[in-house]
């Protein structure tokens, strides 16, 4: 199975802050990577794909980029609701996997 | 907007079965594919099965493979996973989401507890 890495683990930051978050395969997953945000209680939301494909609806702050094994989710500027946990998925395999996740705390 | 209503999760003991079901509407259910993926209490995202718009093509993980059968009935908008001999690592939140590769749609989830 592709094994997803994701760092960092968590993290805390400002409102206002540029947060990074990256996730890197274990082999070439050709840009087959999505995100999601998970609030407490809540089902997982999708919001990009194809690695850097904004989901209708999702804010603008959030973008992604990367290729090969090394993608990154960037929020440009850390909004209160922005706190949750952001996990990627590769759905290059048909086995898909996921990263262990990123907690996002805001100051 | 598309919905995705899972049921069927409660408390049973090891080694016993339980049969979830998820309910799709507001979407033509039988032209997507669709997954189960389960979290555990304070853990992460796991994908554990997936089957496609017909049928035709079914996946499973490793850790769920021989014990799990994932099914569907277009008929009826419906998804369903038969969970056999179960154990206490499967005591997950599971929920179930429109396939696109990625998963585009996500149910609330229903908690499966696997305890004697």
């Amino acid at each position: 199975d592709i094994q997803m890495t994701q760092s960092p683990s968590s993290l805390s930051a400002s409102v206002g802050d540029r947060v990074t978050i990256t996730c890197r395969a274990s082999q070439g997953i050709s840009n087959s990577l999505a995100w999601y945000q998970q609030k407490p209680g809540k089902a997982p939301k999708l919001l990009l794909s194809a690695a850097s494909r904004l989901e209708s609806g999702v804010p603008s702050r959030f973008s992604g980029s990367g290729s090969g094994t090394d993608y990154t989710l960037t929020i440009s500027s850390l909004q209160p609701e922005d706190s949750a946990t952001y996990y990627c998925q590769q759905y290059y395999s048909t086995a898909q996997t996921f990263g262990q996740g990123t907690k996002v705390e805001i100051q | 907007e598309e919905q995705l209503v899972e049921s069927g999760g409660g408390l049973v003991k090891p080694g016993g079965s339980l049969r979830l079901s998820c309910a799709a509407s507001r979407f033509t259910f039988s032209s997507y594919g669709m997954n189960w993926v389960r979290q555990a209490p304070g853990k992460g995202l796991e994908w554990v099965s997936s089957i496609s718009s017909s049928s035709s093509h079914i996946y499973y993980a490793d850790s769920v493979k021989g014990r799990f059968t994932i099914s569907r009935d277009n008929a009826k908008n419906s998804l369903y996973l038969q969970m056999n001999s179960l154990r206490a690592e499967d005591t997950a939140v599971y929920y179930c989401a429109r396939d696109e590769g990625y998963s585009s749609y996500w149910g609330q989830g229903t908690l499966v507890t696997v305890s004697s």
